[in-house]
């Protein structure tokens, strides 16, 4: 399975601020999916990033609130853009590979 | 389209005795199925998948899950339970378009 670096681990942003989220994978990967875990809850898809094409948004989310870059087949970054105190959640980025999904240790957002 | 019920939110066993997690899934498709577990201020961890193979699969730390189909249903089980197991427990069903996730079971260990 592949290995992934996600970075930061945590962070505590002002609000209207922006946090940039980096995910690089140890093996080149088609798909790469970002995930939104809010305060107990459980995880929800954000958008799924293809590289060489704009990334696909799920119903709840927008490019221009979470802007998502995919230079190559193994790094992607997610922006939160003008947080706000809902956003303070836990950030994940997946792959899948061989038949497994595998996921970054996540990035822990507090906003203030 | 695809969607994941976890039944029971917490789940409380006392150590030695057998754990049962229950998920029920709908899906359009021959479904790809999930356990994960994420350990307190951990990234979550793959327990077992059914990816269409054999019904019974087994994962790791002795847990293992049943697909039946008739019941749509793809229950976590482990025969005896130990302290290291309290976590939280994600049925996840995935497909083409990525994984839906149940909303996590809560598994407490009582000494």
């Amino acid at each position: 399975s592949a290995v992934i670096s996600q970075k930061p681990s945590r962070d505590i942003c002002q609000r209207g601020t922006s946090l940039t989220i980096q995910c690089q994978v140890d093996s080149q990967v088609t798909m790469m999916f970002w995930y939104r875990q809010q305060p107990g809850q459980s995880l929800t898809l954000i958008a799924t990033a293809n590289q060489g094409s704009e990334a696909t948004y799920e119903s709840g989310f927008v490019i221009d609130k979470f802007p998502i870059s995919r230079p190559n087949l193994t790094f992607s970054t997610l922006t939160v853009s003008n947080m706000s105190p809902e956003d303070s959640s836990i950030y994940l980025c997946s792959v899948n590979r061989g038949g497994g999904y595998t996921f970054g240790s996540g990035t822990r957002l507090t906003v203030v | 389209a695809q969607s994941v019920t976890q039944l029971d939110s917490h789940v409380s066993v006392s150590e030695g005795t057998p754990v049962l997690l229950r998920c029920n899934y709908s899906s359009s498709y021959s479904p790809s199925l999930f356990w994960y577990v994420q350990h307190p201020n951990k990234g979550l961890q793959l327990l077992l998948k059914y990816t269409s193979a054999a019904t019974l699969v087994k994962g790791i730390n002795g847990f293992e899950a049943e697909f039946k189909k008739s019941e749509t249903s793809f229950h976590l089980t482990k025969p005896s339970a130990h302290m290291s197991d309290a976590a939280e427990y994600f049925c996840v069903v995935g497909g083409a378009d990525g994984l839906t996730f149940g909303k996590g079971t809560h598994l407490i260990i009582q000494p």
